[in-house]
């Protein structure tokens, strides 16, 4: 079974600290996504990589960034976290192949940021 | 961008009931995707379909391209299904990202 990890299940942060949100998994997968979820809006992507270094965009990246360095491993940045950051955060990462493939998620982190 | 809407937005049965939550996209897909959402966050992956009927378990999923519809039914719910069922589509367009209903809150109560 694939299994993505998340550091930290609840997590609470002060206004303009930077913030390290990480997430691994183990089963090769090439690609990595993060998402924040809020009520009302479902799941929103902030960033997606599909290998290696790789980065791109989603729909709301202002206010992060992402590092992949390694295949297992793509951290989440809230480079001064804000108060409208408060949110659940969830990491999914699936297989390559440009087709569908069913993505496969952690157990997410919520954030709260005073 | 594709429009991925749910019904009902919450759904509360009595035990045993059969239960259908519909999902409308407004753009041509390759796949769609059902998850499920348990209290305390983690999501789960139940069905991922492009075509006509899946089954598992008391779980049944379909789809209708031409009408760009999809429904997920339980057949004899349980306690245990009450989760937040969330309809995803992925784009034409050969790359990775999905787009997400806001999901449907289901309560089965015992």
């Amino acid at each position: 079974d694939v299994k993505v990890t998340q550091s930290s299940r609840y997590l609470v942060k002060r206004t303009g600290e930077k913030v390290f949100l990480e997430c691994v998994q183990d089963m090769d997968h090439e690609n990595m996504f993060w998402y924040r979820q809020d009520p009302g809006l479902g799941l929103r992507l902030i960033y997606f990589s599909y290998d290696v270094k790789m980065k791109e965009k989603g729909d709301i990246p202002e206010g992060y960034s992402v590092s992949r360095e390694k295949k297992e491993r793509f951290s989440l940045i809230l480079e001064s976290a804000s108060t409208n950051q408060t949110s659940m955060y969830l990491c999914a990462s699936s297989l390559d192949g440009g087709a569908s493939r069913p993505q496969h998620f952690g157990d997410g982190t919520r954030l709260s940021i005073l | 961008k594709n429009e991925v809407e749910q019904s009902p937005q919450n759904l509360t049965a009595q035990e045993g009931e059969f239960i259908t939550i519909n999902c409308s996209y407004s753009v041509g897909i390759s796949a769609l995707h059902w998850l499920q959402q348990h209290p305390g966050g983690g999501i789960v992956s139940l069905f991922m379909l492009s075509s006509g009927k899946k089954k598992h378990g008391r779980l049944i999923a379909t789809i209708n391209i031409q009408e760009k519809h999809s429904s997920l039914h339980i057949t004899a719910s349980h306690p245990r299904d009450s989760a937040v069922y969330i309809c995803a589509v992925d784009g034409n367009f050969g790359n990775e990202k999905l787009t997400f209903g806001t999901g449907t809150r289901l309560t089965i109560i015992p």
